[in-house]
This record gives structure tokens, C-alpha cells and sequence, in this order.
């Protein structure tokens, strides 16, 4: 059964630095993507980037990051390709959120659609 | 970026109602489209790819229509677990993004 489990509740102070991790079951993220995506109170929901395999093993793959996020945001997967991780830092009230990962899944080239989704993990920023 | 939009922002409906959801791109997405469901407090389930697949595990009584700009998401006899938020993403071009989500209440 595919399933995608998240790390717990985080709080950070302003200014830190945070991981969350996103466990995979019944797949591995050698076949499939992962997205993340995150939800502030009261909004939308925001795409912040994604990781797909590579063809050339464990530590092979690519990350695109939303322009909004990038250069303080960062996707990394383990070498067995079950835990995908993503850290964010810099972090400000703003970034206050639940932040979710969702496995993707290849439409064609780099395209990944999603199909499921983690639990969320809930970040609260606040000094 | 390819901005999304959608309407109406929310829609009271009645269990048994019919209703459909509409999504624009700003620009020619083809048939890059996904629609989301999220109840508060729930995880976010994905419903239909490609603008017309439905997800697995997904009821039939969810259809998807359109290509190119224009997009529908048609719920049929309403049940009472489908009044939600839903959303819909273009999966087209990065970054990828999602429209304002209706709410079905």
C-alpha cells in the first residue's frame, strides 16, 4: 500500500533553519518523484519545488525549485530512496505553514503529476 | 508563471446537486491540469490528472473536462463527504501552480 508518512511538528525561531522528512512505503523514490508543496493559515496551496530520479542509481536525480524559494530551500532524498527530506532556511514568521510532500509521478520528460500525499507537518516560526 | 484561476471562489450545494467547478489558465497548458480535494485538518487527495483521468480509487461521479485554457471538474449527486475545498494545479510548466480553490459547502 502506498503511503507517505511525515516527520512531526516542528518550532523554529526566526532566522533558523528546519528538515522535514517525507517516508515512502510500498515504493521508492528510485521510480518516483516527490513534490513539495505547502499550506499557510488561511491560503492556497503553494508548490516549492520537486525531485525526480535520475537513470544512474541512488544519488542520481534532479530538483526544480519554485523561484520564490530558491537559494533557501533545498530537496535531498537518502541513498536507499525511501525518506525524502526538505530543508528550509532562512526561516521568517511568513513561513508558517503545513508543508506537505506528495509523491509524483511521470506524465513524460520532467513533467510528475501527483498522485499521494503525506500527512502534512505543521511549522510554526515565531520568536 | 502561469497564473490559474477559478470560479466560482465558493458554492452552497445540497447532497444529491450536481455541480461544476471552472479553472483558467493564463496561457495554453494543453491537457496539463490536476484537481485536488481538501477538507481542513484532512491530507489533500488528488482526484483526476491529465484533465480528464480520474485517480485511482477515485468515484466516477467526478469528471473532468476541457484542454488548453479552459477546465471543468463536474461532481455528480453530491455526497456529503465531497463538500471540500478543491483546487486545480497545471503540472505544464515550473513552477507549478494551483488556483485559488472553491469551496463547496
Amino acid at each position: 500500500q502506498v503511503q507517505l508518512v511525515q516527520s512531526g511538528a516542528e518550532v523554529k525561531k526566526p532566522g533558523a533553519s528546519v528538515k522535514l522528512s517525507c517516508q515512502a512505503s510500498g515504493f521508492t523514490f528510485f521510480t518516483y518523484g516527490v513534490h513539495w508543496v505547502r499550506q499557510a493559515p488561511g491560503q492556497g496551496l503553494e508548490w516549492m519545488g520537486r525531485f525526480i530520479p535520475g537513470s544512474g542509481g541512488a544519488g542520481d536525480g534532479t530538483t526544480k525549485y519554485s523561484p520564490k524559494f530558491q537559494g533557501r530551500f533545498t530537496i535531498t532524498r537518502d541513498t536507499s530512496a525511501t525518506t525524502a527530506y526538505m530543508e528550509l532556511n532562512g526561516l521568517r514568521s511568513e513561513d508558517t505553514a503545513v508543508y506537505y510532500c506528495a509523491r509524483g509521478r511521470i506524465w513524460f520528460g520532467d513533467l510528475y503529476y501527483f498522485d499521494s500525499w503525506g500527512q502534512g507537518t505543521l511549522l510554526t516560526v515565531s520568536s | 508563471d502561469v497564473q490559474m484561476t477559478q470560479s466560482p471562489s465558493s458554492l452552497s450545494a445540497s447532497v444529491g446537486d450536481t455541480v461544476t467547478i471552472t479553472c483558467r489558465a493564463s496561457q495554453d497548458i494543453r491537457n496539463y491540469l490536476s484537481w485536488f480535494q481538501h477538507i481542513p485538518g484532512k491530507v489533500p487527495r488528488s482526484l483526476m490528472y491529465a484533465a480528464t483521468s480520474l485517480q485511482t480509487g477515485v468515484s466516477p461521479r467526478f469528471t473532468g473536462g476541457g484542454s488548453g485554457r479552459d477546465f471543468t471538474l463536474t461532481i455528480a449527486n453530491l455526497q456529503p463527504e465531497d463538500f471540500a475545498t478543491y483546487y486545480c494545479q497545471q503540472f505544464a510548466t515550473y513552477p507549478l501552480t494551483f488556483g485559488p480553490g472553491t469551496k463547496v459547502d
